[in-house]
């Protein structure tokens, strides 16, 4: 099975601020890694497929990059609206999603 | 608009069986393969069960043989059937579209639409 690790657990962060999450997976995935955005009660987001194709409404400040086995999303100036969880996904072989970051308001 | 709407979501006794739903719309269902992803309360997302367009299905190891997943394309929903129930179920069961994704090396799999989900507690 392939596990995916993300860092870090928790983040607390200001608007405006610029942060990154990390997503490493046990074994090489190419590009197939998925980021998705959950708020607590509401249906998750998908973000980001394939690494770094921005899904559409999504804004541009989120940034997706990476192959093989290192990963990260990057937001590059936080907004009110982007404090949830984010979680990372690989679809190689079946699926596995990392273990979350939660992204809080400082 | 894409719309997914689960139900069935019950407290319910170690060792027994509940069947979830989820209807379907703003899609032609039947082109799509469709998904039930579950988050145990304070974990993170764990994928359980697929079923494809075609009507191949898959499941994760935690409920092999114990689910079943199903499709009736002409009422646009989507089933889990679940047997011998444990406490480790315990979980909201969101249902999932699929889809894919050009990486530019070939096709990926994404879940592009979720459900808000339903409640499954399993407990004596």
């Amino acid at each position: 099975d392939i596990q995916m690790t993300q860092s870090p657990s928790s983040l607390s962060a200001s608007v405006g601020d610029r942060v990154t999450i990390t997503c490493r997976a046990s074994q090489s995935i190419s590009k197939f890694l998925n980021w998705y955005q959950h708020k607590s009660g509401e249906a998750p987001r998908l973000l980001i497929s394939a690494a770094s194709n921005l899904q559409g409404g999504v804004p541009a400040r989120f940034t997706g990059r990476g192959a093989g086995t290192d990963f990260t999303l990057t937001i590059s100036s936080l907004q009110p609206e982007d404090f949830a969880t984010y979680y990372c996904q690989q679809s190689l072989n079946s699926y596995t999603f990392g273990q979350g970051t939660r992204l809080e308001i400082k | 608009e894409v719309r997914l709407v689960e139900s069935g979501g019950a407290l319910t006794q170690p060792g027994g069986s509940l069947r979830l739903s989820c209807v379907a719309s703003g899609f032609t269902f039947s082109s799509f393969d469709m998904h039930w992803v579950r988050q145990a309360p304070g974990q993170a997302l764990e994928w359980v069960s697929a079923l494809g367009g075609g009507g191949d299905t898959y499941y994760s190891d935690s409920v092999k043989g114990r689910f079943t997943i199903s499709r009736e394309n002409a009422k646009n929903s989507l089933f889990l059937q679940m047997d011998s129930l444990r406490a480790g179920d315990t979980a909201v069961y969101f249902c999932v579209r699929g889809n894919y994704y050009d990486s530019g090396r070939g096709l990926i799999d994404a879940f592009d639409f979720w459900g808000r989900g339903t409640m499954l507690t399993v407990s004596s």
